[in-house]
């Protein structure tokens, strides 16, 4: 069975940072793209970023370009989003997101089949 | 990047079909065919209803289809039943020569069965 698990949320203060994971089981991690999509309360999906089965390929929203990373320890079975600069609204659920083709040649055409349950993140003073 | 554009609402009675729009650009939607649908539930996790435009993955209803024309793609549901009430969200590959590739989603689409 497919897990996504999210980790790594709270309250934060704006400027700061937080490193958000995301622990995956269940499949062949590294044969796959993996993604954060995020959801401010009460509004819809955004796409944040997304990885590249080998890290080779990495793209980020223009709302978050420059102030995260992203990155994946295919050893660990994990996903990571590093999130520095953090604003208000930056406030929201943050998924984990897989890709459903394996070694798929652009990241950013991405069918999401499998999603964690979200970890909240609150930029707030 | 733009937000894909869909109707706030619809709503259907038991048995009714409805169709759910989302219009993009010549940049996304109406330039390649990497659009898909997600249904989401309150309180719970997005789940893949359709990709590339039309194909259905495994374990989904045959009661929901997708198709597209020029730069505006369509989710329908037929047979509507009371499970199906939720929030709708269409996506879409992205590419432009100034903005480069992103993933983009629609604003989303709350469907009530009446």
């Amino acid at each position: 069975e497919v897990q996504l698990v999210e980790s790594g949320g709270g309250l934060v203060q704006p400027g700061r940072s937080l490193r958000l994971s995301c622990a995956a089981s269940g499949f062949t991690f590294d044969d796959y793209a993996m993604h954060w999509v995020r959801q401010a309360p009460g509004k819809g999906l955004e796409w944040v970023s997304g990885i590249s089965w080998n890290s080779g390929s990495i793209g980020y929203a223009d709302s978050v370009k420059g102030r995260f990373t992203i990155s994946r320890d295919n050893a660990k079975n994990s996903l990571y989003l590093q999130m520095n600069s953090l604003r208000a609204e930056d406030t929201a659920l943050y998924y984990c997101a897989k890709d459903n083709v394996k070694f798929r040649r652009f990241l950013e055409i991405a069918y999401f089949d499998y999603w964690g349950q979200g970890t909240l993140v609150t930029v707030s003073s | 990047q733009s937000a894909l554009t869909q109707p706030a609402s619809v709503s259907g009675s038991p048995g009714q079909s409805i169709t759910i729009s989302c219009t993009g650009t010549s940049s996304d939607v109406g330039g390649y065919n990497y659009v898909s649908w997600y249904q989401q539930h309150p309180g719970k996790a997005p789940k893949l209803m359709i990709y590339e435009v039309s194909n259905r993955p495994s374990g989904v209803s045959n009661r929901f289809s997708g198709s597209k024309s020029g730069n505006t793609a369509s989710l329908t549901i037929s047979g509507l039943q009371a499970e199906d009430e939720a929030d709708y969200y269409c996506s879409s590959y992205t590419s432009s020569s100034t903005l480069g590739r992103h993933v983009v989603f629609g604003g989303g689409t709350k469907l009530t069965v009446l």
